[in-house]
């Protein structure tokens, strides 16, 4: 079966860090395009970044651009986000998503994982 | 930036209706839009991408059509299961999500 399992959220001081790691199984990992996507309580979808399933590209969104890094391992087949100068505006479910291509709509999503930012 | 906007944001219906929902790229995308079904503590699941193919086990009730900047989805048969928020994203360039239409009951 085609799995997503998010891990890492919790809460964290305004300025912190945190990594977000997002297992999958059930598919080659390496294969795929795979993208994080968050929404903050009682709001939409935001999406977040994408990686190419060979990890040569990767692409951000203006709001986390500069303190957001996706990757992925290919030998654990999983997807991590690392998040810096967090801000209260970052808190929100954040959900890993597998898409069949690069460009593509997100046929796979994870359960989310929650992220919140106070002090 | 390709902005997407939904309407209505809030659609009442009942059991049954036929209901549609519009999407509208700011730009161009093609036929390169997705739908997607949110329940309330739940991930998205996608019904509909390349604008009207239904994904793998989504019922035939589900319908989308449109391409360039406008796009609806129609579901033929309102079922107690559809209420739900539904997003449309394109994913011509980057990839972006309308704000959502939730279908609530009437």
């Amino acid at each position: 079966e085609v799995q997503l399992l998010e891990s890492g959220g919790g809460l964290v001081q305004p300025g912190g860090s945190l990594r977000l790691s997002c297992a999958a199984s059930g598919f080659t990992f390496s294969s795929y395009g795979m993208s994080w996507v968050r929404q903050a309580p009682g709001k939409g979808l935001e999406w977040v970044s994408t990686i190419s399933g060979s990890g040569d590209n990767t692409f951000y969104a203006d709001s986390v651009k500069g303190r957001f890094t996706i990757s992925g391992d290919n030998s654990k087949n999983t997807l991590y986000l690392q998040m810096n100068s967090l801000s209260a505006e970052d808190t929100a479910v954040y959900y890993c998503a597998k898409s069949q291509q690069l460009f593509y709509a997100f046929d796979i999503w994870g359960q989310g994982t929650m992220v919140t930012v106070s002090s | 930036d390709i902005q997407m906007t939904q309407s209505p944001s809030t659609l009442s219906a009942s059991v049954g209706d036929r209901v549609t929902m519009t999407c509208r790229a700011s730009q161009s995308i093609s036929s390169w839009l997705a739908w997607y079904q949110q329940k309330p503590g739940k991930a998205p699941k996608l019904l509909i991408y390349k604008a009207s193919s239904l994904e793998s086990g989504v019922p035939s009730r589900f319908s989308g059509s449109g391409s360039g900047t406008e796009f609806t989805l129609t579901i033929s048969s309102l079922q107690p299961g559809d209420f739900a928020t539904y997003y449309c994203q394109q994913y011509n360039s980057g990839w972006t999500f309308g704000q959502g239409t939730k279908v609530e009951i009437k």
